[in-house]
């Protein structure tokens, strides 16, 4: 079975700075799937951004990369000029890529928190 | 806008009572998740349905079933809530084989409370 860590529970910073969330998982897998979803407060859980594991670049959406490491097992989320809307829970999230049987599973999450 | 829709937002029922959440949807998703999140806790898979099969994870308890009437609809039933099953329960969606390329679509979740 997978399991993902996120040994961040909470975390602050200043409007504008860039933090970084850190995600470790273990698999046998060779093939999967990375994801980060947000979970801003009372709100749906979104999708932040994904990662192939075959694929050697780190994923980038605006402000939102990533620094997949395969060999270590580790996908941290940098975001960069951070704003209040990013105060959210945020999830790591594993998937194997099955079809009719695509499960993920997902980390504690960070709590993260924009101070302005 | 197309989206997962779960009623009610928040659910107050009585120890042993049995409750109903549900969720509709309007993605045409052939795939249907209900998740249980505690507070400060991952969101955990109960199940999932793949159209009308049915894939129980292995440590979700007998207590919670779910049925699934059609593509559009699924509902979660808590037969004799205990204390313990207070949580957040999210409802999810995805398109089977594009879970890679398409994000799962969550719902605003309901909260149980137990009395």
């Amino acid at each position: 079975a997978q399991t993902v860590t996120q040994s961040q529970p909470e975390m602050s910073v200043q409007e504008a700075e860039t933090v970084t969330l850190s995600c470790t998982y273990d698999t046998s897998e060779n093939n999967y799937y990375l994801f980060w979803y947000k979970q801003p407060p009372s709100r749906q859980m979104i999708l932040v951004i994904r990662q192939e594991a075959y694929k050697q670049q780190n994923a980038t959406e605006n402000r939102f990369s990533v620094n997949f490491q395969k060999a270590a097992k580790s996908f941290s989320l940098k975001i960069s000029d951070s704003q209040l809307g990013d105060t959210a829970m945020y999830f790591c999230a594993f998937m194997k890529p099955y079809e009719g049987n695509e499960k993920l599973t997902f980390g504690t999450g960070t709590r993260l928190t924009i101070i302005p | 806008d197309a989206m997962v829709i779960q009623n009610p937002r928040y659910q107050v029922t009585q120890f042993g009572k049995p409750v109903t959440l549900s969720c509709s949807q309007t993605l045409n998703h052939n795939v249907m998740y209900w998740y249980q999140q505690k507070s400060s806790q991952a969101p955990k898979l109960l199940f999932h349905y793949y159209d009308k099969d049915f894939n129980n994870e292995a440590d979700t308890p007998d207590n919670f079933q779910s049925r699934r009437p059609n593509t559009s609809f699924c509902f979660l039933d808590i037969r004799s809530p205990g204390l313990g099953d207070a949580a957040m329960y999210l409802c999810a969606t995805s398109r089977a084989g594009q879970l890679k390329d398409q994000p799962q679509h969550f719902g605003d979740g309901t909260r149980l409370s137990i009395l």
